[in-house]
């Protein structure tokens, strides 16, 4: 079955510098890759989405990218944070290959505060 | 776009009660899926339900589908503490990649 881990589990960085955070999977090739940005008390935001190494798309405009150099690698970078940018990120993957989405398994997340 | 959202946005109970949480969408889907989000950790597929079922069980869940409302519904019988987190429903339908969350109910249950 896949894992999926993700690093580092909290961050604290100030405004204005970097931001790199990590996904690796698991038990699984192809996967599908996602981002979701969780507020607190909120529902998930979609990021990011992956259907292959090289291939991502955005889905809301924002200081943040996302790279997926490997197969089973999704990174989120920024190169100046906000304090908006202050969440909770999860990666999640599903099965891909053209399969359906029918669940999507994620992460332990990321904890971000932007000071 | 779709949009889950459940209600209530809060649900406090004693253990040994069912707890039910509500979720409605907006546009057509394929299937609706429910997960669970303990606090500060990932979320957890608990049950999906396709566009053609009408109820679905597993365990003490119970998830029923709604297509001409566009509504579901979670129950949770005879609920014990360890249930305690929020539960999202996510909606998905049109492009295969994505899913759409609803903002969660939280559940409270009280030994």
């Amino acid at each position: 079955s896949q894992t999926i881990h993700q690093w580092p589990a909290t961050l604290v960085q100030p405004v204005g510098s970097p931001l790199s955070l990590e996904c690796t999977v698991e038990g699984t090739s192809n996967p599908n890759l996602y981002w979701y940005r969780q507020a607190a008390g909120r529902g998930l935001q979609l990021l990011f989405y992956s259907v292959g190494i090289g291939q991502i798309s955005s889905e809301v405009p924002q200081n943040l990218s996302a790279s997926r150099p490997q197969d089973r690698q999704f990174i989120l970078s920024s190169k100046k944070l906000l304090l908006s940018d202050s969440g909770f990120y999860l990666c999640a993957c599903d099965f891909g290959a053209g399969r359906s989405t029918d669940t999507q398994y994620f992460g332990p997340g990321t904890r971000l505060t932007v000071l | 776009s779709q949009q889950g959202e459940e209600d209530p946005q809060a649900l406090s109970i004693q253990e040994g009660e069912n707890a039910t949480m509500n979720c409605s969408y907006k546009t057509s889907i394929n299937n609706l899926q429910w997960y669970r989000q303990n606090s500060g950790r990932g979320l957890v597929h608990l049950i999906l339900i396709r566009s053609n079922e009408r109820e679905k069980h597993s365990g003490r869940l119970r998830v029923t589908l709604d297509t001409s409302k566009k509504s579901s519904s979670l129950l949770i019988t005879a609920s014990r503490a360890a249930d305690t987190a929020s539960y999202f429903c996510a909606s998905s339908g049109g492009s295969n990649y994505k899913l759409t969350f609803g903002k969660g109910t939280l559940l409270t249950v009280n030994p």
